[in-house]
């Protein structure tokens, strides 16, 4: 059974640019969350989505979004990039009901 | 969320028994008590869960104190492929937001 896929793995952006992650969760789970996850705060949590609808959202500003189509597979959005946005965006599946979340290898953004 | 507190490192021999403890005193009835761990370079992984019982699986297994107030993870022989973040998290019902502290580093050394 294939693991959460997601891509690109690394990436590089200049300040100001927006940039569109993607995640495959595992075949039949619903449920995918992001995370970003930076030296300075750790693993923070962004948001979950379920059937297409966001259920859950972290603290972060309005320049991070997200989405997930009919097939459970998501895509998160960060428009006009900072500096600080440079960290390591996980995102991570479950099946509805279900707690325990597979993650992905991450997807490593750096913004210059 | 509840919180939890764990040492921010530790150090294990390969092949000896590990135990990561997590103090969780203001613990609700309803939350079950998860632990992740993420390897270097990797997403974390998820090890297992309990809500009061003990419990075991291939990888590990979780001890829960009596008054779930503390729990410990308990690796039976670790290896130097168990060299992680271990992470304890605590989270109610189907609740699927995890919020992560700063876990524990293990290291492991022949």
């Amino acid at each position: 059974k294939a693991g959460v896929t997601q891509t690109p793995r690394y990436l590089i952006k200049t300040r100001g640019q927006q940039v569109t992650l993607s995640c495959s969760p595992i075949s039949g789970h619903r449920s995918v969350s992001w995370y970003q996850q930076t030296p300075g705060q750790g693993l923070q949590f962004l948001f979950e989505y379920f059937s297409e609808t966001q259920r859950n959202k972290g603290n972060f500003p309005g320049r991070f979004s997200g989405r997930q189509f009919s097939n459970s597979r998501s895509e998160m959005n960060v428009s006009t990039l900072e500096l600080g946005d440079s960290a390591l965006y996980l995102c991570a599946s479950s099946l509805a009901g279900r707690t325990e979340a597979f993650f992905g290898q991450g997807t490593r953004l750096t913004v210059v | 969320d509840a919180k939890t507190t764990q040492p921010n490192s530790m150090e294990s021999n390969e092949e000896e028994p590990v135990h990561l403890p997590c103090n969780h005193s203001t613990i609700s009835g309803t939350d079950y008590i998860h632990w992740y761990r993420q390897l270097p370079s990797q997403g974390p992984e998820y090890v297992i869960h309990g809500l009061t019982s003990n419990v075991n699986n291939r990888m590990a297994s979780l001890a829960i104190a009596e008054d779930r107030k503390s729990s410990t993870l308990i690796l039976h022989r670790a290896t130097l492929r168990d060299a992680a973040v271990y992470y304890c998290i605590l989270l109610t019902g189907t609740a699927s937001k995890l919020t992560f502290g700063t876990g524990t580093r293990l290291q492991v050394t022949l």
